[in-house]
């Protein structure tokens, strides 16, 4: 699977746009991007993917470029319970059937 | 709606002693499934995924073991637990669709002693 990079920590005033970015320049045609995020002490929650179109959500919208080497991950209006660790994963159909490579993710914090 | 299910939350066992988490799905038939770990202050591991009833992938030499005994349970399990068994252990399911996301339940933290 091609690799993510991602800032280790970001943050962001309660209210305004949270946009998070990551770069996945070795991305091949076949692999698509994801983006989960973990709020402490839970289970990674999944927010959105893609392939080349933006797509949106009802959670988030995902921006990717038309080269598809980086995205960004846009919450609207970011609320205090947005605080969590965002991970941005490219993930192939292979033999691991699927399998998610968590890489360290961004610490977002959203301050009132 | 799917569900997944992972019990118990929170587990303290002293050091030599075996191990049984389980994970059930809900509202889904022939899901993939998966056991992650996450040690503490780093990033989530896959540690076994399975695609049918018995049949079970190891993606890390360790001393767990998975087992699949019907198609939505899932189990992960040690005869001999060791400190560095410590960790957050994740259970996740996904359809069996090529752009299917991994849907993750709440955890079960392993305290060794």
């Amino acid at each position: 699977d091609a690799k993510t990079t991602q800032p280790p920590s970001m943050d962001c005033a309660e209210g305004r746009a949270a946009n998070l970015p990551c770069n996945h320049s070795t991305i091949s045609g076949n692999e698509y991007v994801y983006w989960y995020r973990q709020i402490h002490s839970q289970g990674p929650q999944y927010i959105i993917h893609g392939l080349k179109n933006n797509e949106t959500n009802e959670m988030a919208s995902l921006i990717i470029t038309e080269d598809r080497k980086s995205s960004t991950l846009i919450l609207p209006h970011a609320t205090l319970r947005d605080t969590a660790v965002y991970y941005c994963i490219v993930r192939v159909w292979g033999t691991s059937y699927g399998k998610l490579t968590f890489g360290q993710g961004t610490i977002l914090t959203v301050h009132p | 709606s799917q569900t997944i299910h992972q019990w118990p939350a929170t587990l303290v066992q002293p050091v030599g002693s075996p191990l049984s988490l389980e994970c059930t799905v809900e509202g889904t038939s022939n899901p993939n499934l998966y056991w992650y770990r996450q040690a503490a202050g780093r990033g989530l591991q896959l540690l076994f995924y399975s695609v049918g009833i018995g049949q079970i992938s190891s993606e890390v030499p360790q001393n767990l073991s998975a087992s699949r005994p019907q198609d939505r349970q899932f189990i992960l399990s040690s005869k001999k637990l060791l400190l560095s068994d410590s960790g957050f252990y994740l259970c996740a399911w996904s359809a069996d669709r090529r752009n299917s996301p991994l849907h993750f339940g709440n955890g079960t933290r392993l305290t060794v002693t």
